[in-house]
């Protein structure tokens, strides 16, 4: 979905560099999501946010951190990065008043 | 503990023939079920939901039904075409706390259809 957009769209790194991932969308959304994927085990949620003000861990939080900068904005990090955190990362948004989420078009990260 | 998943892992499917997707529940709390569509490269897109208080639902070409008995799900495609292949996942959507939802994705099927 063009209206939620992620950089990079590749990255490869090394184990204990730390990297950002971004995500922008011109939805207006209030909730905004970090999923994760991985082969064979699905899209799973790493962190979520309802506002400007409220940060909440979902299933696999370990190892990652988030910043919701404004409402259009949320960025993922990780602080030292693992070769197991290679994977498929998936940002997405919902409105307060539907509960279905907008998927941007991911960001496949490497950690060699 | 609970999950949502996918009895096939993958589906060949010639063209111009129905397509039928599978998905288990198990959460009884899961009141509202998404079915989205992704392409290789993609994020996933949303194809059509449904409520529990409903049994079916239609879009176009698609038709998602509910079996609450069973906690069981499924997409039906009416005569799929190339650019339907794609992995389709299901997703529960549970109330996580006062007015906020979470989604629980299953594992995903790969629809494969044959020219």
């Amino acid at each position: 979905d063009a209206d939620v957009t992620q950089t990079p769209r590749n990255r490869i790194t090394k184990t204990g560099k730390r990297i950002m991932l971004e995500c922008s969308q011109t939805k207006g959304h209030d909730r905004m999501y970090w999923y994760r994927q991985d082969p064979g085990l699905g899209l799973r949620l790493i962190y979520y946010s309802f506002d400007v003000k409220d940060i909440n861990k979902g299933e696999i939080s370990d190892g990652y951190s988030v910043s919701r900068q404004a409402q259009a904005k949320f960025s993922l990090s990780l602080e030292s990065a693992i070769p197991n955190q290679t994977a498929l990362y998936f940002c997405a948004t919902s409105d307060a008043s539907r509960r279905e989420q907008f998927f941007g078009p991911g960001t496949r990260l490497t950690v060699l | 503990g609970e999950s949502v998943g996918l009895h096939l892992p993958t589906l060949s499917v010639q063209e111009g023939d129905n397509s039928i997707i599978n998905c288990a529940y198990s959460n009884s709390a899961s009141d509202y079920f998404i079915w989205y569509k992704q392409e290789s490269g993609k994020g996933p897109q949303f194809i059509i939901d449904i409520r529990s208080n409903m049994d079916k639902r239609q879009g176009q070409r698609v038709t998602v039904l509910l079996n609450k008995t069973v906690k069981h799900l499924s997409l039906q495609i009416a005569a799929t075409q190339p650019g339907d292949s794609a992995v389709y996942f299901c997703a529960e959507n549970i109330v996580a706390g006062a007015g906020s939802y979470q989604l629980t994705f299953g594992k995903g099927t790969k629809l494969s259809v044959i020219p």
